[in-house]
């Protein structure tokens, strides 16, 4: 079973400059989570899609982050602008079910914002 | 109070110890509980679920207590290769459904 996939694995920006991540999660799963992960600190949930859905985005930085799920497959989510505190790890996870499923994680992006 | 609570380390312990963690959570009504493990740059990937009769597999031991809202995970005879990031997560059924994660705990294998 292919796991989730995520693209780029590596990305180095300027602040202020636009940067998108893609995400693919294991076929058939419809939860799909994006988190933030600093270092040295565990994961935190940025948005969380049903389906295509929204379920949770409640801290998503929406001035200037965003996300989509077209068709309830695929995810990006766009940093515009970056900032130097927006520098991460970016994991895509994705679960079967909305709750008590284990969740699987991408590879993740590693920002660096300079 | 954060939600989900754990120490961060490390823990340094010699090969063939035993070692344990825990891990407080803040919502009484929370209801699904994980251990993830998390090697130095990879991704999260889940060590054992923890259930209210508690979990073993192998050298690995999860238990929950509701009654103090813990989580325990405890490793038998470690193996330099349990050196990781434990990270516990607990389900949020405050507002939306969703996962928090705890900062986890960094264990270090000592030979």
């Amino acid at each position: 079973e292919a796991g989730v996939a995520q693209s780029p694995r590596y990305k180095i920006i300027e602040k202020r400059q636009s940067v998108a991540f893609w995400c693919n999660p294991i076929s058939g799963h419809a939860t799909l989570y994006w988190y933030q992960q600093i270092l040295g600190q565990g994961p935190k949930l940025l948005i969380q899609f049903q389906n295509n859905g929204v379920v949770d985005d409640s801290q998503l930085p929406k001035d200037r982050f965003s996300a989509e799920r077209l068709k309830g497959v695929d995810s990006t989510l766009k940093i515009q602008p970056a900032k130097l505190e927006d520098s991460a790890v970016y994991l895509c996870a994705s679960s079967l079910a909305l709750t008590g499923d284990e969740a699987f994680f991408g590879q993740g992006t590693r920002l660096t914002v300079v | 109070r954060k939600e989900v609570e754990q120490d961060p380390g490390p823990f340094n312990v010699p090969e063939g110890a035993t070692v344990a963690f825990n891990c407080t959570y803040s919502n009484s009504a929370s209801q699904s509980f994980f251990w993830y493990r998390q090697d130095c740059r990879k991704e999260p990937k889940l060590l054992m679920s923890v259930y209210s009769s508690g979990n073993e597999d192998g050298r690995f031991t999860a238990q929950l207590n509701r009654a103090s809202q813990y989580i325990s995970l405890l490793i038998r005879d470690s193996k330099l290769s349990d050196s990781a990031t434990y990270l516990c997560v607990v389900d949020s059924v405050s507002g939306t459904y969703k996962y928090i994660f705890g900062t986890g705990t960094r264990l270090k294998v000592l030979a």
